[in-house]
């Protein structure tokens, strides 16, 4: 894997279900993963920075895993509610000193 | 305080127009940022400021010309833009520009060149 992908595109579910999504990144030369809610006409929100091989963490119904050597990480939400719904980037800290975004998973909650 | 403002929030400017974004951020932060984030794209690094000095540039066109006058404020100014340029710009900061340093964004600028 050459960029950062995040799967799926978009995601739609009952108030109270719980979800995940997947980010994919390159697994050599890992340095950080960053992953950030990003709700319509606000600002993107930091939700956690992760460096370590089999990190896992938490923010209230919101937690993490990091997988650097098959390159990937984990985002869990659960009993998803509609205040929930946003589009959830992660990025990739490059070798070259810079975020690489994915393309991010738009969730939806509905009430 | 973990606010990152910017100003204005929508600009329409014509194609030989000068104008300027502004950024502020009164965290103490060290590094700054700019973005450029495309419809349906994910968001692109253009600049990145650390202690005031230029530190990346990701090979942005001369038509964008940062600058960051003090450690809070960072500006973009753009002068002869092309409609290609029209995206929503958004600010950053961190406390440094190191791999493990939430970066903290502004809501953006929409900016439309006609």
């Amino acid at each position: 894997i050459l960029n950062v992908e995040q799967s799926p595109q978009s995601l739609h579910v009952q108030e109270g279900d719980s979800t995940n999504f997947t980010c994919s990144f390159p697994s050599s030369n890992f340095y950080a993963l960053h992953w950030y809610r990003w709700e319509t006409a606000k600002s993107p929100e930091a939700l956690f920075v992760m460096t370590l091989n089999g990190d896992e963490k938490k923010k209230g119904r919101i937690s993490a895993t990091l997988n650097t050597k098959e390159g990937y990480s984990y985002l869990y939400i659960k009993g998803s509610q509609p205040e929930d719904s946003a589009t959830y980037l992660c990025a990739f800290y490059n070798q070259g000193g810079k975020l690489i975004f994915g393309q991010g998973t738009e969730l939806s909650v509905k009430p | 305080d973990t606010e990152v403002t910017q100003t204005p929030k929508h600009l329409v400017m014509g194609m030989t127009n000068k104008k300027s974004l502004k950024c502020e951020q009164h965290m103490g932060h060290r590094a700054m940022y700019w973005y450029k984030q495309k419809a349906k794209k994910p968001p692109e690094l253009m600049f990145v400021y650390s202690y005031e000095k230029l530190s990346i540039n990701e090979s942005v066109p001369s038509r964008f010309s940062p600058e960051c006058p003090n450690s809070s404020l960072l500006n973009l100014h753009l002068h002869a833009l092309q409609p290609e340029d029209s995206a929503l710009y958004l600010c950053a900061s961190s406390q440094w520009e190191g791999i493990a340093d939430t970066q903290y964004f502004g809501p953006g600028t929409r900016l439309t060149v006609l």
